[in-house]
């Protein structure tokens, strides 16, 4: 199957700083890529939808100013968290539409942890 | 909002079938119903995925209703490596987007 990487695996940040993470597609292209959030023994909520050389479309409540998506090449999209929060740590997993029925793979996410 | 429900645990022995239900009375004619599992601080992994017929591979079974208003993914012989939290997933057409839902935490005993 189609295989997603996220980096870095974990991160430790202080609060006010900002926190980029990677999400490729390694073995195949990806236009789409989505970004979720995960609370602890919560459900991964999505945060905004990524597509590659256009500006991400963000879901209800998700402040894009804050969280800033980048789709620069078709196995690359980035989310950097700006002036982060103890609120805003998180699990963050990214997934791209791949395979013979466009389905999602999920790449092993991010915890975050801001201090 | 979540277009499925779940129960929101079960549990199964070692060596039998696990039946997950999912209800998805809103699901429109062209909507895919996706099966995902999460093991404990992963990305979800794809099982399965149908429209309106049965489908089988190699990791599990999916049956859908006629009416298509329910399903349910049905692991054959669970071992302690399936348990995790098992989404089911109704697929936004037009946008591909996933809403995801409590899913079920399965427990498989030994």
């Amino acid at each position: 199957g189609a295989v997603v990487s996220q980096h870095p695996s974990w991160v430790i940040c202080k609060s006010g700083t900002s926190v980029k993470i990677e999400c490729r597609s390694l073995d195949f292209q990806a236009t789409t890529m989505f970004w979720y959030r995960q609370f602890p023994k919560q459900s991964l909520m999505l945060m905004a939808t990524s597509n590659e050389g256009s500006k991400a479309t963000y879901e209800q409540g998700v402040e894009k100013d804050k969280f800033l998506i980048n789709h620069a090449s078709l196995t690359l999209s980035t989310l950097t968290v700006t002036s982060a929060h103890p609120e805003d740590s998180s699990f963050y997993i990214c997934s791209a539409i791949a395979g013979r029925w466009d389905e999602q793979y999920f790449g092993p996410g991010t915890r975050l942890t801001v201090t | 909002d979540a277009k499925t429900t779940q129960p929101p645990s079960m549990d199964c022995a070692e060596g039998r079938a696990a039946n997950l239900p999912c209800n998805h009375s809103t699901i429109s004619g062209n909507e895919y119903v996706y099966w995902y599992r999460q093991i404990h601080s992963q990305g979800p992994q794809y099982i399965i995925h149908g429209l309106k017929n049965n489908e089988t591979n190699e990791m599990a079974s999916l049956i859908i209703t006629e009416d298509r208003k329910s399903s349910t993914l049905i692991l054959p012989h669970a071992t302690l490596r399936d348990t995790a939290v098992y989404y089911c997933i109704v697929r936004d057409s037009g946008t591909y987007k996933y809403i995801f839902g409590t899913g079920t935490r399965l427990k498989v005993l030994a």
